[in-house]
């Protein structure tokens, strides 16, 4: 199986940055996406990382070691409507590719 | 608008009835997911389909079974439908099975029970 950590609330100042660790632990490592969710509606997708080293789209970034089992998302520039919760979540192959979440990480943006 | 579509949006239903969730796939996804998500709780997987076939099973209940059809739409099907069981219920699809597939969800299906 899969244990997936990430803190439960983070809160930032609009304009700051703010990082998101994710810590995992799994037998048959296939990818690792992150998802923002907004309370009552659906994941939407941020970003992907199977090979270390960090990728880049826009405002956000994400960060793979999987010699560490460790993650991060950051979020530059913090905007109000990046409150939100963000979701760590990790496929695993041998368990047919199955997708487990972690429990999300709140993030607050304040003016 | 991700593409994936679940029906109903939202039900109301009492102690020990049955529902079916329905969800249609992004048009060319092979694999269907389903996700519980209850107050201020994570995601939970329950149960995946890969062209018409279960493959992976989470902490999925007993009283609930799910299936992929030929037209790869699925249905989720809650029996015995206790209070605990109120929650948010995503439906998630991909292309295939692993890679760099993106996964994209749809908008849920609120399950209230009374």
């Amino acid at each position: 199986g899969q244990n997936i950590d990430q803190p439960t609330e983070m809160t930032a100042t609009e304009g700051a940055i703010v990082q998101i660790n994710c810590t995992y632990q799994t037998s048959g490592f296939n990818g690792l996406f992150w998802y923002q969710q907004h309370a009552g509606e659906a994941p939407t997708f941020l970003s992907y990382n199977v090979l270390d080293g960090l990728e880049e789209k826009g405002r956000f970034s994400s960060f793979l070691s999987r010699s560490k089992g460790y993650s991060y998302l950051l979020l530059k520039e913090l905007q109000m409507k990046d409150s939100a919760s963000y979701l760590c979540a990790v496929r695993d192959r041998s368990n047919d590719y199955k997708l487990s979440f972690g429990a999300g990480t709140t993030v607050t943006v304040r003016a | 608008d991700s593409g994936v579509t679940q029906t109903p949006k939202h039900l109301i239903t009492a102690t020990g009835q049955r529902v079916t969730l329905r969800c249609s796939p992004r048009s060319g996804d092979l694999s269907v997911y389903w996700y519980q998500q209850s107050l201020d709780q994570g995601l939970q997987f329950l149960i995946q389909y890969y062209n018409g076939e279960e493959r992976a099973k989470g902490n999925i209940l007993e009283r609930f079974s799910a299936q992929q059809f030929p037209d790869l739409h699925s249905e989720l099907n809650l029996s015995s439908l206790e209070l605990g069981d109120s929650a948010l219920y995503f439906c998630a699809s991909s292309l295939t099975l692993g890679g760099e597939d993106t996964i994209y969800f749809g908008e849920g299906s609120w399950l209230t029970v009374v």
